[in-house]
């Protein structure tokens, strides 16, 4: 059954820089999306996209997060500027687009930054 | 998204049947009720869905309220592997991007 992978499985970083974040998506999805969780907390919706462009994003989401899907694979959150508050799991997720098609994630990408 | 009401927890015993309850009493004619879970470190899986009808697969069973204002999932025989949270999650199939919004769920006890 096809499976949506993310690299890499935990990332550490330093306060202050950027990080990329990958994940590949199921390949006929048409919808993506981030999704974080900080360590005892709830899955918090960060950012959807479709059709190469942001179509909601969470009050989250702010100037320092940015998505990509440089080349119809891929798709990456990047963190510019990390803090120490952005250390969380990171999860991707696509959905194939009809109305009632159930969204799948990955395993996510826990990132610690120190 | 509509809001749904969860208990935090529940317990049950290996192999015996498990039923997970949801009440979601402001759900719309258009919002689909759908369960998902997540086990330790990894995450969310998609477990079933639903509108109206109940509705079977190979992981559980969803058993909709005729009024809509409640559902309830249904594990026939609980595993180990089935210890997660649970996620009761109303979504809008007129929504134009299709997000899920995660409550805090149910968090499942399978005890051997």
């Amino acid at each position: 059954e096809p499976e949506v992978t993310q690299t890499p499985s935990h990332q550490v970083t330093q306060m202050g820089q950027e990080v990329i974040l990958r994940c590949v998506p199921i390949s006929n999805h048409l919808y993506f999306y981030w999704y974080r969780q900080i360590l005892g907390q709830k899955v918090e919706f960060l950012v959807s996209f479709y059709n190469n462009e942001i179509s909601e994003k969470s009050e989250i989401f702010d100037d320092q997060f940015s998505v990509e899907r440089p080349d119809g694979s891929n798709f990456t959150l990047k963190i510019r500027s990390t803090k120490l508050e952005d250390s969380a799991m990171y999860f991707c997720a696509s959905c194939g687009g009809e109305y009632h098609s159930p969204l799948h994630f990955g395993n996510g990408t826990r990132l610690t930054v120190t | 998204d509509a809001k749904t009401t969860q208990p935090n927890s529940m317990e049950s015993n290996e192999e015996e049947p498990v039923h997970l309850p949801c009440n979601h009493s402001t759900i719309s004619g258009t919002d689909y009720i759908h369960w998902y879970r997540q086990l330790p470190s990894q995450g969310p899986e998609y477990v079933i869905h639903g509108l109206t009808s109940n509705v079977n697969n190979r992981m559980a069973s969803l058993a909709i309220a005729e009024d809509r204002k409640s559902s309830t999932l249904i594990l026939h025989r609980a595993t180990l592997r089935d210890a997660a949270v649970y996620y009761c999650i109303l979504r809008d199939s007129g929504g134009s991007n299709y997000k899920l919004t995660f409550g805090k769920g149910t968090l499942l006890t399978v005890n051997p």
